[in-house]
């Protein structure tokens, strides 16, 4: 049964650098893609970006300049960096799992998700 | 990027009630196609993964139909635990993109 674990600070003021970690417990961490989903209150779902086990990283290039996705396969952690956060980056942040058979798109387990929210 | 839309935005049904959802890509994406429930407060869950294939676990009233730039989603008899909202989703290309969502309420 596998399990994402996040966490991270929750209250940041603009300018200020997010930073969430997500820890997987149970399965295979090499054998697929990890993901950073977020959610803006009462709105949709946006992808942030994935990596996997080698640090191959892709990103949403709405965000791309902003964004750093890594990993750290000693302890099946992986971790989000959002540089020069503002108003517009209030969201709930979800850790995914991505697997699929050409691109790793179908995300079958998710954290618990964590409301960072950015107030001056 | 591909742009996903929904329709309805939010719909109201009795339970028993058969509830239909319908996604359309912007551009062709095969079948790499997904659906998923979010209650509130909740992450979203995975129901279908390439537009047809029941993931493990998922009650067998709800299914996946579409190829294309045309999907359905169906819920054959609405059951009051269905009460979320579901989001279509696309991973032909990256980035990957979500519809805007369909709520789903008992009337």
């Amino acid at each position: 049964q596998v399990q994402l674990q996040q966490w991270g600070a929750g209250l940041l003021k603009p300018s200020e650098t997010l930073s969430l970690t997500c820890t997987v417990y149970g399965g295979s961490f090499s054998d697929y893609y990890w993901t950073w989903i977020r959610q803006p209150p009462g709105k949709g779902l946006e992808w942030i970006g994935e990596i996997n086990n080698i640090g191959s990283t892709k990103y949403n290039p709405s965000l791309h300049s902003r964004v750093t996705i890594s990993a750290d396969t000693s302890k099946n952690q992986f971790s989000l960096k959002v540089y020069s956060v503002a108003a517009a980056d209030t969201a709930v942040y979800y850790c995914a799992r991505g697997s699929g058979r050409f691109y790793q798109g179908v995300f079958d387990n998710w954290g618990q998700g964590t409301l960072v929210t950015v107030s001056s | 990027d591909i742009q996903m839309t929904q329709s309805p935005s939010s719909l109201s049904a009795s339970v028993g009630d058969r509830v239909t959802i319908t996604c359309q890509a912007s551009q062709d994406i095969t079948n790499y196609l997904n659906w998923y429930q979010q209650k509130p407060g909740k992450a979203p869950k995975l129901l279908i993964y390439d537009a047809s294939n029941l993931e493990t676990g998922v009650p067998s009233r709800f299914s996946g139909s579409g190829s294309g730039t045309d999907f359905t989603f169906t819920i054959s008899s609405l059951q009051p635990e269905d009460i979320a909202t579901y989001y279509c989703q696309q991973y032909d290309n990256p980035p990957f993109t979500f519809g805007p969502g369909t709520r789903v309420d008992i009337k």
